[in-house]
């Protein structure tokens, strides 16, 4: 079964603050994602990879930065939080040549 | 660039009532690739049924939907609305961008089925 983790599941920060959400998956994909969701919006893609030490940005990264640091895992990190980066968050895997994308549970963060 | 368009923020039906939800896209590709997932409330999107294939139906979990390049169109449909069909629908295509694998959503579709 695939399997994407996202940790935290919540979380409140305050504006300026530093934010590190985290991503493991046991798929054994290359490819990996991070998106947010807001009503009106959709998925926004922010950032993705393509396998360990690669990173890309997306449609929206500023704000964001990303970290692969492995097959398994792939961070988001927002060094300076702002309230507008409110949102639910998203990480995804997915095996190059294939489409389907695994979405994680979803981390919901709260800027203050 | 592309682009999906979904006209229906909120959608609601009646129960056994049919389904119909709208999805155009844009693409300068040729051979577009195009998705529906669906997200159940407090659970992550997941991939509903896909299609390559021009003018050929795709059913899954009693949905089919029917890409057609010449309307731009991969509208998603079921005869008859279960209250568990209640959730988030999206529209999605595969991005021309490369050989790597990104997607295109669509703002979302909200289906809510009434008893």
């Amino acid at each position: 079964e695939a399997a994407v983790t996202q940790s935290p599941r919540n979380k409140v920060a305050v504006t300026g603050g530093k934010v590190t959400l985290s991503c493991n998956q046991t798929n054994n994909h290359n490819n990996m994602y991070w998106y947010r969701q807001d009503t009106g919006h959709g998925l926004r893609l922010i950032h993705y990879s393509y396998g360990a030490g690669s990173t890309e940005k997306g449609d929206i990264p500023d704000g964001y930065k990303a970290s692969r640091p492995s097959q398994e895992n792939f961070s988001l990190i927002l060094e300076l939080a702002t309230p507008s980066q409110t949102s639910v968050y998203f990480c995804a895997s997915g095996e190059q040549g294939f489409y389907e994308q695994y979405f994680g549970p979803g981390t919901r963060l709260t800027v203050l | 660039g592309d682009s999906v368009t979904q006209t229906e923020g909120l959608v609601t039906l009646t129960e056994g009532l049919p389904v119909m939800l709208n999805c155009t896209y844009q693409t300068i590709y040729s051979n577009p690739f195009l998705f529906w997932y669906v997200q159940h409330l407090n659970e992550s999107p997941r991939l509903l049924l896909k299609s390559f294939t021009d003018n050929k139906r795709t059913e899954h979990q009693g949905f089919h939907a029917t890409l057609h390049k010449s309307s731009s169109s991969f509208h998603l449909q079921k005869s008859s609305a279960q209250l568990s069909d209640s959730a988030l629908y999206y529209c999605a295509l595969k991005r021309v961008s490369g050989s790597f694998n990104k997607l295109t959503f669509g703002a979302g579709t909200r289906l809510a089925v009434c008893p």
